[in-house]
């Protein structure tokens, strides 16, 4: 069955250094999503992408954070200058369209020190 | 406007047993409603899902029941097994809109 990757699985930054997530979404999906989920608390979105723009943002996705697809397969988050607060579990998702099931990566752990 | 509540926060069953989850939403512009089951290290995976026109819908051991009057629905795990020890988030998804609304989620032990 298809699934979405995520690389790394885990990712340790000193705080204010930069840092990107990558994700390879089901290829033949159109929509693109990141949440992210801090220790023990409910998933959060974050960012929703489509037709190479952001089609919907949360209010935790400020000018620190930058969505972007380079090629054909890749979708990547950028947090430019990295706070002990943006540490937490970082999910990318994808879905055929919109109001359909969206289907979730194992996650990046990010460790902001 | 936008949460959505999930209860109960943690719930034990003997295997065999029915496992149930309730979620409530106040905005009406919720279309469509999934729910997820995470292991741990793991992202939520899609386990079933409904959308309003339909009061029931069951996949397997999985049930969900939907009361739109009440603006509540509920997943029923029937003859729950050991396997079944997980978290359960409760999603809702607005008409024509891409941002899943997290419940708070559910941590299922399923005792054998």
């Amino acid at each position: 069955e298809p699934e979405v990757t995520q690389t790394p699985s885990h990712q340790v930054t000193q705080m204010g250094q930069e840092v990107i997530l990558h994700c390879v979404p089901i290829s033949n999906h159109l929509y693109f999503y990141w949440y992210r989920q801090i220790l023990g608390q409910k998933v959060e979105f974050l960012v929703s992408f489509y037709n190479n723009e952001i089609s919907e943002k949360s209010e935790i996705f400020d000018d620190q954070f930058s969505v972007e697809r380079p090629d054909g397969s890749n979708f990547t988050l950028k947090i430019r200058s990295t706070k002990l607060e943006d540490s937490a579990m970082y999910f990318c998702a994808s879905s055929e369209g919109v109001v359909q099931p969206q289907h979730f990566g194992d996650g990046t752990r990010l460790s902001i020190l | 406007q936008q949460q959505v509540k999930q209860s109960p926060q943690s719930l034990i069953v003997q295997k065999g047993g029915i496992s149930i989850i309730n979620c409530a939403y106040e905005n009406t512009a919720f279309d469509y409603f999934p729910w997820y089951q995470q292991f741990p290290g793991k992202g939520p995976a899609l386990l079933i899902a409904i959308r309003p026109d339909v009061s029931e819908k069951k996949e397997g051991r999985f049930t969900i029941s939907f009361n739109k009057s009440a603006k509540q629905f509920s997943l029923h795990i029937m003859d729950s097994q050991p396997g079944d020890s997980a978290t359960y988030f409760c999603a809702a998804i607005k008409a024509a809109g891409n941002k899943l609304t997290f419940g708070g989620g559910t941590r299922v032990l399923v005792k054998p």
